[in-house]
């Protein structure tokens, strides 16, 4: 069983739409971080919190600690918006999901 | 701009020739590592550095070599490169090793026949 899950591993939505992806974890973390990567390959770090949410634009975080659970929520989706999204987390090293293939149509 | 850069991007090669992708940082950060990225598997890394002179294993480190005699540097060497290295390597930093956004380099495609 993988350290960090994601779900779904593959999105569709249609643009406007509300989207959620989810993140749990095993092991004691004292980060968690969310990646965005483009088709092109390129990694961008979109988040990194260890409790309560964190926004940015349409982006929201949010992470239970309890649970061990995080969800990235993207609000109003635009096709732009359509990447491949990687929960992280910060253990005694860094464990990455497998990622969330999201694409977004007009 | 704060960035992390790789070199080359693109690479294709023959198994058993000596390679070395190189990766700079210019923030200061202390941490530095390398990881692979393989459809189904994620990224997996390969080799970190705490520090100048500090390096250790990561989860895949067979066939690869690292050093990082300056702080900003930290060059990932394929002594003797075999097919099952065809990858997409990333390099990343970050301030300390459990503090601080991870920053990635854009990335190196490397196919070995």
């Amino acid at each position: 069983k993988n350290e960090v899950e994601q779900s779904p591993q593959n999105l569709t939505a249609q643009e406007g739409e509300f989207i959620t992806i989810n993140c749990s974890y095993s092991v004691g973390i004292s980060a968690l971080h969310w990646l965005q990567q483009h088709p092109g390959g390129g990694i961008v770090s979109l988040f990194m919190l260890s409790s309560g949410k964190k926004k940015h634009g349409r982006l929201i975080a949010t992470i239970n600690i309890q649970e061990k659970h995080s969800s990235l929520h993207i609000t109003a989706s635009h096709p732009r918006d359509s990447a491949v999204y990687i929960c992280a987390v910060t253990s005694d090293k860094l464990i990455f999901g497998t990622g969330t293939r999201l694409q977004v149509f007009p | 701009e704060a960035q992390v850069t790789q070199n080359p991007r693109y690479l294709i090669t023959v198994t058993g020739k000596k390679l070395t992708v190189t990766c700079s940082q210019n923030m200061n950060h202390e941490y530095m590592s390398w990881y692979r990225q393989d459809p189904g598997l994620g990224l997996r890394q390969i080799y970190y550095s705490m520090n100048v002179e500090v390096t250790d294993k990561g989860d895949v480190p067979e066939g690869y070599k690292v050093s990082r005699k300056e702080k900003r540097n930290f060059p990932l060497i394929l002594e003797s490169p075999s097919p099952n290295q065809t990858s997409l390597y990333f390099c990343a930093s970050s301030l300390l090793a459990d503090k601080g956004t991870q920053y990635f380099g854009p990335g190196t495609r490397l196919l070995v026949l």
